[in-house]
């Protein structure tokens, strides 16, 4: 079945640096991948919808110069917290849509990736 | 817009009793697609089940049973003899319209099985 590869699943970082967070469609490609932000005991919020070769569409409220968000390959989308703060901390998951006959994706989600910032 | 509701923020059950966990939804649009997902300790996604909106017969697999009930917009989710393992927080999503992906999540609901 299709694999999503998200890494690293563990972050852990000082208040005003970057840190980059890697999704990966191991045996499929993926014109379209979605990053979720999840809070402890939380749902998951769809943060942003990721599109090989443009610009991510970003949910509202969602700031897109703090999230940036790259997919430049069809296996790879990558987000990157700039300057990330302690309220940034969250556990952030990437799902990526395999086409099937009937055209309707089955999203795969990726095993997330804790990020904390001290 | 669609929304989904998970009414049940947590449920304890002693092992071998069946549960159910409740889905409510809503959509303005009539091709639809409903899922539920399993997310244990560990934090991934484990996909249950996906089913479209034509499609209202209810699925058996295994221990995991579903309820689609277009008339009342559920998707009732039931474990019959609940294992510890399946002590986990399920989450029921939707994604509207065929070929979008774009899926808006419950806020799921954490299931405790004791031994």
């Amino acid at each position: 079945g299709a694999v999503v590869s998200q890494h690293p699943s563990r972050v852990i970082c000082k208040s005003g640096t970057s840190v980059k967070i890697e999704c990966r469609s191991l045996d499929f490609q993926a014109t379209t991948m979605f990053w979720y932000r999840q809070f402890p005991k939380q749902s998951l919020m769809l943060m942003a919808t990721s599109n090989e070769g443009s610009k991510a569409t970003y949910e509202q409220g969602v700031e897109k110069d703090k999230f940036l968000i790259n997919h430049a390959s069809l296996t790879l989308s990558t987000l990157t917290v700039t300057s990330a703060h302690p309220e940034d901390s969250s556990f952030y998951i990437c799902s990526a849509g395999e086409a099937t006959v009937s055209g309707a994706n089955v999203l795969t989600f990726g095993a997330g990736s804790r990020l904390t910032v001290l | 817009a669609q929304k989904v509701t998970q009414a049940q923020t947590e449920i304890s059950v002693v092992e071998k009793e069946d549960v159910t966990l409740d889905c409510v939804y809503e959509t303005r649009d009539t091709t639809y697609y409903l899922f539920w997902y399993k997310q244990p300790p560990s934090g991934e996604l484990v996909f249950l089940i996906r089913r479209n909106s034509f499609d209202e017969q209810n699925e058996i697999s295994g221990r995991y049973s579903w309820n689609f009930q277009k008339s009342t917009s559920s998707f009732n989710f039931t474990i019959t003899a609940s294992q510890v393992v399946d002590s986990a927080v399920y989450f029921c999503a939707l994604s509207e319209a065929l070929g979008n992906n774009d899926m808006r999540f419950g806020a799921g609901t954490r299931l405790t099985v004791k031994p």
